[in-house]
């Protein structure tokens, strides 16, 4: 059984579009996360959800909007995509408490064309 | 402010023992991590540390931490083929509300 669970895991769109990325764990952690892995492989944390609430928004765009409908589920809206928005976006989650351990999805790479 | 940084490269003979090394800025991690990502596929996490402890094995994996320097280091005996991808570090802070701050990654080519 899959613990981190993302789809799609490819995605490409022309530019301008709306997409969303949808994200499922079922590891009964409290909180979920979306980090961005650019080119050169560089890893961003972008978001952060504790038992559905907004804990961590790093100077993100407002282009990009999480929505967690339940602890289970944290899910990437994307509007207007750019060219700049291409890059592989991994979900996590991670139990509460000290120790971040956290478990990654496989990624989804977008392609902006 | 946060910064973990780790070299690009490492380049190791099957057999042979790697040590990749990581150096952070901020002293009040709370917890330090190594991840593994191959070619295509998500990070899988190896191991962690806690901060106020200096050394953790766990089979070929050994974790050594000096807080005084900020230097994290993994070591992995007996390095295999199938340990060929990017390694990252990372670290986690509980004022920070636990995000994962990440270095660039090392990359580890096993030859054989």
């Amino acid at each position: 059984d899959t613990a981190v669970s993302q789809t799609p895991k490819y995605l490409v769109t022309q530019m301008g579009n709306d997409k969303s990325i949808k994200c499922e764990q079922n590891l009964g952690h409290d909180t979920m996360y979306w980090y961005k892995q650019d080119s050169k492989k560089f890893l961003k944390i972008m978001f952060s959800y504790n038992n559905k609430e907004l804990i961590i928004n790093e100077t993100v765009p407002n282009r990009f909007s999480p929505k967690s409908p339940d602890k289970a589920h944290l899910n990437l809206h994307i509007n207007s995509l750019e060219l700049g928005d291409s890059a592989v976006y991994f979900c996590a989650s991670s139990p509460q408490g000290l120790n971040t351990e956290a478990f990654f999805g496989q990624g989804t790479r977008l392609t902006v064309v | 402010g946060e910064d973990v940084e780790q070299s690009l490269f490492l380049s190791v003979r099957e057999g042979d023992s790697s040590v990749i090394n990581c150096t952070y800025t901020d002293s009040s991690s709370t917890y330090l991590y190594w991840y593994k990502q191959e070619p295509g596929a998500g990070l899988q996490l190896l191991t962690y540390i806690f901060s106020n402890m200096d050394m953790k094995q766990d089979q070929r994996l050994t974790v050594l931490l000096n807080k005084k320097d900020k230097h994290l280091s993994l070591r992995i005996a007996d390095t295999q083929t199938g340990d060929s991808a990017i390694y990252f570090c990372a670290e986690s802070m509980w004022a920070a509300g636990n995000k994962l701050t990440f270095g660039g990654g090392t990359r580890v080519l096993v030859k054989p």
